[in-house]
């Protein structure tokens, strides 16, 4: 069955870096288009960022533009999520999803568990 | 500007039904949604999609006491026979050219 298991959350200081990672499994990783979604203590769900299903198109949500890179392996079936400049609201916990297979649509089929990040000196 | 908007909560007795609403801004009214399921402490779960003409999409093992249905720029999640473990946040989701948007969530409790 399809499978996404986050890791890498952790508590960084303000300013510091940190890399997600998202283990798929279940599925063909390398034909579908992947998302990050995170949710800040007591908030609601907020994308952040695209990548395609070759890796070749990503988008990313503008208060983390230039800080935040999406990327993938997909000869590792892995996502990853790349954070630098982190901020006291960056902290949330980080979701990988999958977008479904239908071509004129992108919502998520499947989801993973999330990984918990906080920014705190 | 794609905007969703749910009500913040929302309240059934247990064995009893309840229809959550997520209502697209004026400029999207036409556009298809995603219900997901956020029980308490867990990742989200995809519950269906639905379209502008209420024809829906269900995720596999998704239950029958779920079903879909649109009206004009509302679209309906409708939950009958609640359970305990509906208890949980329900999240409508809704997307565009390279953009992704949520709506803020209707916490759902069963009393």
């Amino acid at each position: 069955q399809v499978q996404l298991v986050e890791s890498g959350g952790g508590v960084v200081q303000p300013g510091g870096s940190l890399r997600l990672s998202c283990a798929a499994s279940g599925f063909t990783f390398s034909t579908f288009a992947m998302h990050w979604v995170r949710q800040a203590p007591g908030k609601g769900l907020e994308w952040v960022a695209i990548i395609s299903y070759d890796g070749t198109t990503r988008y990313n949500k503008d208060s983390v533009k230039g800080r935040f890179t999406i990327s993938r392996d997909n000869s590792k079936n892995t996502l990853y999520l790349h954070m630098n400049s982190l901020r006291p609201d960056d902290t949330a916990v980080f979701f990988c999803a999958r977008e479904g297979p239908d071509p004129y649509s992108s919502y998520y089929d499947y989801w993973g568990q999330g990984t918990l990040v906080t920014v705190s000196s | 500007q794609l905007v969703l908007s749910q009500s913040p909560s929302a309240s059934a007795s247990l064995g009893s039904s309840v229809r959550l609403t997520c209502t697209l801004d004026r400029g999207h009214h036409n556009y298809a949604i995603a219900w997901h399921q956020q029980q308490p402490y867990k990742g989200p779960r995809f519950l269906m999609k639905i379209n502008s003409d209420g024809s829906h999409t269900k995720a596999d093992g998704i239950p029958d006491r779920f079903s879909g249905s649109s009206s004009g720029a509302d679209r309906y999640l409708t939950i009958s026979s609640l359970q305990s473990d509906d208890e949980a946040a329900y999240y409508c989701q809704s997307w565009g050219s390279d953009i992704q948007v949520f709506g803020g969530g209707t916490r759902l409790t069963v009393l």
